[in-house]
């Protein structure tokens, strides 16, 4: 069974701070890995995606994946109290997509 | 452009009865995704489609059913409810090309079955 997961938290970080976020992933055919950020009672929305080695930036995020290690990490920069929610981290493996528990994040003001 | 719409946004079931859980969207994308959550946990896939006339089992297919008729709408029918079947149903819909990797998620339609 295809499997992600992730530090379940919470993390609290202050205002201004870099928040880590870290899955590890049991499938070594899964192909791509995808953050995505869900506020509570909403739908999850999409982040970032990764599927190379090596680390993808965006603006105040970083995604890190390191398939030797099955291991793929978000890094938050300035981290606001607007980016208080729960990360989840998914890979797929072909057209099917497996999540993990999510992370719950509180930036502290 | 709506995106995902789902309806109902909530219901309450009893045990044993039926319902249709209703997804469209207006993006022309071909896949589709059924997901469930459950309270503090991740998204787990129940179906998906690939286009219309084709779906395809997930993690957790059983107590439910699909079809995908159109390319706009992919019902997820419940039959004989269970309380194990309470969770928050996500619908998420992707297309191709530049934005292949990203699922769109409708609002979700939140069940109770008791």
């Amino acid at each position: 069974q295809k499997e992600v997961e992730q530090n379940s938290g919470p993390l609290s970080v202050p205002e201004g701070a870099i928040a880590s976020l870290n899955c590890t992933y049991s499938d070594r055919g899964s192909q791509s890995f995808f953050w995505y950020r869900q506020y509570s009672g909403k739908s999850p929305e999409l982040i970032m995606f990764i599927y190379s080695n090596g680390d993808k930036e965006d603006g105040r995020f970083t995604a890190q994946l390191n398939k030797a290690s099955q291991y793929v990490s978000l890094l938050i920069r300035d981290s606001q109290p607007s980016d208080s929610a729960t990360y989840l981290c998914a890979g797929n493996t072909g057209n099917q997509f497996y999540f993990g528990t999510g992370t719950s994040l509180t930036v502290i003001p | 452009n709506a995106g995902v719409t789902q309806t109902p946004k909530f219901r309450i079931l009893k045990i044993g009865q039926s319902m249709t859980l209703q997804c469209t969207q207006d993006m022309n994308h071909n896949y589709m995704y059924w997901y469930r959550q459950d309270p503090g946990m991740g998204l787990k896939l129940i179906y998906y489609s690939v286009g219309a006339g084709i779906t395809d089992k997930g993690e957790v297919p059983n107590g439910y059913n699909v079809s995908r008729s159109t390319t706009e709408d992919f019902p997820l029918r419940l039959e004989l409810a269970a309380p194990s079947q309470t969770s928050v149903y996500f619908c998420a819909s992707r297309g191709e090309g530049g934005s292949f990797y990203e699922q769109f998620f409708g609002p979700g339609t939140r069940l109770t079955v008791l």
